[in-house]
């Protein structure tokens, strides 16, 4: 199965939001709440920024949030900082392969 | 607080097995309920999700590699491994091994800090 289809890479100025998109298919993203989002500098583990569609883990910002319409997910980082610069990962259950990435988009911060 | 370490060979030769193994330290494999993963990432590329493992010992695996993948658990030494049979040099690659926030959620809270494995004679 392919991965999921995220855009290369967005960018966007210091304290803007930006918005990166997860396209799956109806074997995982429009099936499953099961969608989680990853930032991952380079040369580092990725970090779980977003599960289950919209939660975050204990220590996560709010400025990190998370959506669904049909088949494709979000991820909206408001604020953005310089920080922020990073390659971003989504991943789905999938009933095809169990767990699918996309992938990955990176991050520039202008 | 959790922390999860790979370790094993970090060169392999052609055609032969590859065998990580993630140590947990700071909580225990049985008592968290979740399931435990690993993911790789070859040089300069995406995540490719592996296989996962459950304290139970009932696993699943990524069909693409599942043919040449073992994924175990051992509760006494509090660690779970990896063995990935017949390699080439396309299996080269970060090797991370990785915890479950929720059970099934397949979302992966914490996370080693990465094997690098080459394939290469």
């Amino acid at each position: 199965q392919s991965a999921l289809t995220q855009p290369p890479s967005v960018s966007g100025s210091p304290g803007q939001s930006v918005t990166i998109s997860c396209t799956g298919t109806s074997n995982d993203v429009a099936s499953y709440n099961r969608v989680s989002w990853y930032r991952q500098p380079p040369g580092t583990a990725p970090k779980l920024l977003i599960y289950e569609v919209s939660n975050r883990p204990s220590g996560v910002p709010d400025r990190f949030s998370g959506s669904k319409s049909g088949n494709t997910a979000s991820l909206t980082i408001s604020g953005l900082q310089a920080e922020d610069e990073a390659y971003y990962y989504c991943s789905s259950y999938t009933t095809t392969t169990s767990v699918i990435f996309g992938g990955g988009t990176k991050l520039t911060v202008l | 607080q959790l922390q999860l370490q790979e370790s094993g060979p970090r060169l392999v030769k052609p055609s032969e097995t590859l065998s990580l193994t993630c140590l947990v330290s700071g909580g225990s494999i049985t008592s968290a309920g979740v399931h435990w993963g690993w993911i790789r990432q070859a040089p300069g590329k995406g995540l490719e999700w592996i296989g996962n493992i459950y304290h139970s010992g009932s696993s699943y695996l990524n069909p693409a590699l599942k043919n040449r993948i073992t994924v175990s658990l051992d509760t006494s030494k509090n660690h779970f491994s990896l063995r990935l049979n017949s390699v080439t040099a396309a299996d080269t690659a970060v090797y991370y091994c990785a915890r479950e926030i929720l059970y099934d959620s397949t979302a992966f809270s914490h996370w080693g800090q990465g094997a690098l494995v080459t394939v290469s004679s």
